[in-house]
């Protein structure tokens, strides 16, 4: 069974430090991994997806990376905004179950002005 | 596109009533999920479907739970009889199989 987890649970930090948010996850046989971002009462807004073949990708301010072969990616988030203050969701899809995706529990994030 | 469509975006219900969700994907999705998030449990999947056949539905907590995906673009979540437990939010999302799945806003179940 794959499990995905995600450290720090929280983040509070004052706008326009650089961040590093951490997932982890237990089977390396992935077939991609994404990154989402969740709004207090809101659903799940995808942020970048990193195909298995693929080391990293980025978005604006955002840059994912994916290490296949130790279990891990990184959402590193530049110049943080008050904006960029909610919670941040990694999921992985296995290849032996195209489709499933395994969530991690999130970092919840707080940028303070 | 107008993105994944869920209804109603809030239920309020008593225990033993029926409740049914409706979740309508992106045109083209060949794939359908349905999920469930509670601060207890995180987010689960709850069930799958590929080309409208159910794939996966080892999430359904009980058989009081039932999804169907009678075409390309419907699918139902229901709870007969819904219990308190049952109270989350429920989210749909679709995507061509194994890109990038995309959510709805979600069905926020209270169930008193």
């Amino acid at each position: 069974k794959q499990e995905v987890t995600q450290i720090p649970a929280a983040l509070s930090v004052p706008e326009g430090e650089n961040l590093v948010l951490n997932c982890s996850f237990t089977d390396s046989a992935i077939y991609n991994l994404q990154w989402f971002r969740q709004d207090p009462g809101k659903g799940l807004t995808s942020l970048l997806l990193i195909q298995s073949s693929q080391r990293e990708q980025t978005s604006g301010r955002l840059n994912a990376s994916l290490d296949k072969s130790s279990g891990r990616s990184t959402l590193y988030i530049a110049a943080s905004q008050p904006g960029d203050s909610a919670t941040y969701l990694c999921a992985v899809i296995r290849g032996s179950t195209l489709g499933r995706l395994y969530f991690g529990r999130g970092t919840q994030l707080t940028v303070w002005p | 596109d107008a993105g994944v469509i869920q209804s109603p975006r809030h239920e309020v219900t008593e225990m033993g009533q029926e409740v049914t969700l409706r979740c309508k994907p992106i045109s083209g999705h060949n794939s359908l999920f349905w999920y469930r998030q509670t601060m207890m449990r995180g987010l689960e999947l709850l069930i799958y479907f590929n080309n409208n056949v159910p794939i996966d539905d080892s999430g359904m907590p009980e058989d009081r739970f039932s999804a169907k995906m009678p075409n390309a673009s419907f699918s139902t979540l229901k709870i007969q009889p819904s219990e308190p437990r049952d109270s989350a939010v429920y989210f749909c999302a679709s995507t061509s199989t194994g890109d990038e799945q995309f959510f709805g806003p979600g069905t926020r179940l209270t169930v008193l």
